[in-house]
Formats: C-alpha cells, structure tokens, sequence
C-alpha cells in the first residue's frame, strides 16, 4: 500500500511561472515531511522540510504547505528557472513508530521551458 | 568536506552470482540506508542501520542483506542476483535522530 503518493508523474511550466508540485499520504503518524531534489546521474539532495506543527516552510525560492486535514502538502516554487527541471521526491517520516525511516513517493519530473 | 560514496558506479552481472555495493561515509553519521529506485515506485527502503551491528529490514528487503561492522560503511549484498534486481541502488545516512538524510550518487546494477 502506496502511504506516500505523488499522482502527477510529470509537469511543465514555463520559466519566470509558479510550479506547484502535489503530495498525498495516508499514515496519520507522519510527523515530517521532506522534499528532494534529483538530477539525472546523481543522488536526491534535501530541498525543504516541514513539521507536522506548522502549515507553512519557506525557503528562498521554495516555499511548502501543509494541510494535516486533507494529508496534503505541496511544493511551491516561484519563479521557475531551467535549472529546477529534476525529479522531486516528497517523503514522509513518523518519528514515534518509525524513527528515522522515509517513506517516500513516486517522484514528479518538472520541466521549465525557457 | 565529508561526503557519502558509493562504488562501483555501474556493475553488470549475471543472474545467481553474488554481488556487494558499497558505501562509505565520513559524516560520522549513525543512521545509514539503502534504497532501490524503480520507475513507479520511486524510492524503497531495503535495509537500514541505526548504529555500528545494528542492521533492520525494509520493506523490500527480500535477496538482500547487510552488515554494519564500523560506523562508515554499510555494504549490501545481494545473495543471488536475479534480473527483477536490475535497478539503481542509493545509499544515505542521517545523524542519529534526524531525518534528514543525505544520499550518495547511486549505483546501476544490471542483471543478465
């Protein structure tokens, strides 16, 4: 059973546009979530967490909501440029069961047209 | 800088031979992890080390196994190779009690 899910295996926007990339769990435990960035050929870099105690991480560029009701978080990023064209991962921790283990979803290709 | 290896980068085996990845860290991290990445699935726990002789299964965990005999490494061996293993395998550590973790650049494994 998929607990993690990212239903849009890919999205295009044009550079200088809002790219919003979607993530839904199902494990009520989930107490963080993270999102990873990864380039072809290379391993998934950290990008931005967020703690199940706040709605809203912001970091530069990049900036994560969630929403413990709905079991939703998104990855905003604002304005796009060529070089976020990767694969992101969202993942999702539940410290009291499962230490520090991350169940992670399927992953969203962005592409940003120049 | 401290770092996360992983060698070889690319291997090419046959179906029942025995095969080790390894990785290397430098952080000092406790935490260690392997993970496969399959299209569609993307990234799957295979196993896991909270510390030096501490090894947990994940979830695909069948075929595999590992060991933890220094705090810098945690191999993965596949007992006999099979191609449904033919996939691209990440290793990561994280300090003890974070969750963060930080991935190395991954190995592709062929099984013919």
């Amino acid at each position: 059973d998929q607990q993690v899910k990212q239903n849009s295996p890919s999205l295009s926007v044009q550079e200088g546009r809002i790219s919003i990339l979607n993530c839904d769990y199902t494990n009520s435990m989930f107490d963080y979530f993270l999102w990873y960035k990864k380039y072809p050929a290379e391993g998934p870099t950290f990008l931005i967490s967020i703690s199940s105690i706040k709605d809203k991480n912001e970091d530069g560029r990049f900036t994560v909501f969630l929403n413990k009701s709905a079991k939703h978080l998104s990855l905003h990023i604002v304005p796009s440029q060529p070089g976020d064209s990767a694969v992101y991962f969202c993942a999702a921790s539940a410290s009291e069961t499962s230490g520090s283990r991350l169940t992670f979803g399927e992953g969203t290709q962005l592409t940003v047209n120049p | 800088d401290a770092e996360i290896t992983q060698s070889p980068r690319h291997k090419i085996t046959e179906t029942g031979r025995q095969v080790t990845l390894a990785c290397h860290q430098t952080w000092n991290h406790n935490n260690m992890f392997w993970y496969r990445q399959d299209l569609g699935h993307g990234l799957r726990l295979i196993h896991y080390s909270y510390g030096v002789q501490d090894t947990n299964k994940g979830e695909v965990s069948d075929g595999y196994s590992v060991s933890r005999s220094n705090t810098e490494d945690l191999p993965l061996t596949l007992e006999s190779a099979a191609s449904s293993q033919t996939s691209v395998y990440f290793c990561a550590s994280s300090p003890g009690g974070g969750d963060t973790q930080y991935f190395g650049p991954g190995t592709r494994l062929t099984v013919l």
